[in-house]
């Protein structure tokens, strides 16, 4: 069965200290990984898609890279406005095109 | 702002009611998938439909159904209301049915069943 496991599930940092959130999958045959961004009471937010091991994407201080267990989406120097809920997403090559979430990372970060 | 709009924000319904959610979708996007949201479930897969056809069916009640117009817009209907169905329901939709076509995100409908 397909799978999404996000850690940790919250993380708190001060400004500028730079960490990373993991998504580890499993599916048969991995079509795509997502990376969204959630406010409370929001819509999730496109981030960046990764199509196979070795990619990465970069967007101001979010860097994705991805492996074939898993993707790292790596914060430098994050700020108060990154905080937030990050979901990993996938597709697979066995269903359509259907997301399958994570539980998310709450990402907390102060000033 | 993603494009996919969606009404209404909130909904306050009671148990045993039905409602109608309403997402259009980015213009230009042909397919539209809904998706729940609750607190112990995280976000999941309902149903994707493309062009006006079903494509996919997640774990959707047999209470629920949904459809796409001509125009493309979308509606879930959900009937006989527990409080269980008490959750944001978003839409999203893409350029076409493709599997790695990136799926927008509307702002969602919160509905609480009392």
């Amino acid at each position: 069965e397909d799978q999404v496991t996000q850690s940790p599930e919250a993380l708190r940092l001060q400004e500028g200290e730079s960490s990373s959130l993991n998504c580890s999958y499993t599916v048969s045959g991995l079509r795509g990984l997502f990376w969204y961004r959630q406010d409370p009471g929001k819509g999730p937010e496109f981030l960046f898609t990764l199509y196979s091991a070795g990619e990465e994407k970069e967007k101001e201080r979010l860097k994705a890279t991805l492996t074939k267990k898993e993707s790292f989406l790596h914060i430098t120097a994050p700020k108060p406005e990154d905080s937030a809920t990050y979901l990993c997403a996938v597709q697979s090559s066995s269903n359509t095109g259907k997301l399958i979430f994570g539980q998310g990372t709450t990402l907390q970060v102060k000033p | 702002d993603s494009g996919v709009t969606q009404t209404p924000k909130h909904l306050i319904t009671a148990t045993g009611q039905r409602v109608t959610l309403r997402c259009s979708p980015r213009s230009g996007d042909l397919s539209v998938y809904w998706y729940q949201q609750s607190l112990d479930q995280g976000l999941q897969f309902l149903i994707q439909y493309y062009n006006g056809e079903e494509r996919a069916k997640g774990n959707i009640l047999e209470r629920f159904s949904a459809q796409q117009f001509p125009d493309l817009h979308s509606e879930l209907n959900l009937s006989s209301l527990e409080l269980g169905d008490s959750a944001l329901y978003f839409c999203a939709s893409s350029e076409s049915d493709r599997r790695t076509d990136t799926q927008y995100f509307g702002p969602g409908t919160r509905l609480t069943v009392l």
